[in-house]
């Protein structure tokens, strides 16, 4: 069975400093990765995703996240926080193609940041 | 493109009473619909997986008689909280997974708050 284990539960920055928010994964295979961003009371947006290729994939809003097999790690990145940041980031594996297909999210990283 | 909605975006009702909750793919046809529940300052839980034109697979714990979800036709799927209970007050978010595509990505809607009183 596939899971997620993001380890800070709350995370807080400075405006302009850089961020990393970890993401552990337990899979058999390679597996469908992604980010996600909620804002309270809102859905999730995608912020990136990786399927294959390039192991450092570039997202929206100036994220980025590398995956490293021999880690089992897919953490998220950003080189300066800005104060529309703060939100809920849930990291998620995927299964591929042919199976269920179902994600499963970690428990989620709250960011704050400060001004 | 790839925009899911949901609908309504919040419900307050009253304990033994019914809620559907809508969940539309607006410009793509979803072969498969997910549907999730979110505690206050918690991860998504996946509650059950629609596919259109069949049963759905819920998941160990989730009662199916209970909430009841058809996926009748490639944009459409529903939600029904049958009997609602004030236990059953949560978020409710949707996703929806394009036709045809590869791997796990799916599309969110904007979720649904339910409150029961």
């Amino acid at each position: 069975a596939q899971s997620v284990t993001q380890p800070d539960i709350h995370i807080t920055v400075s405006e302009g400093a850089s961020l990393e928010l970890r993401c552990n994964y337990s899979y058999g295979a390679t597996p469908y990765l992604f980010w996600y961003v909620q804002s309270p009371g809102q859905g999730l947006q995608l912020l990136l995703k990786y399927f294959s290729g390039d192991t450092l994939v570039q997202g929206i809003k100036g994220f980025e996240a590398e995956f490293k097999r021999s880690q089992s790690s897919f953490n998220l990145r950003k080189p300066s926080v800005h104060w529309s940041d703060a939100a809920e980031y849930f990291c998620a594996v995927g299964a591929r193609a042919g199976t269920a297909s179902k994600l499963t999210f970690g428990t989620g990283t709250r960011l704050q940041v400060t001004l | 493109g790839a925009v899911v909605s949901q609908h309504p975006s919040w419900v307050i009702c009253k304990s033994g009473t019914s809620v559907k909750i809508e969940c539309r793919s607006l410009d793509f046809q979803a072969t498969t619909m997910f549907w999730y529940r979110q505690f206050p300052k918690q991860s998504l839980m996946l509650m059950a997986t629609s596919n259109e034109g069949s049963k759905a697979t819920y998941e160990q714990g989730v009662e199916k008689d209970k909430f009841l979800i058809n996926h009748a036709s490639l944009t459409l799927s529903t939600l029904t909280v049958t009997s609602a209970h004030p236990e059953d007050s949560s978020f409710y978010i949707c996703s929806a997974r394009a036709a045809g595509t590869d791997g796990a990505e799916a599309f969110f809607g904007q979720g649904t708050r339910l409150t029961v009183v």
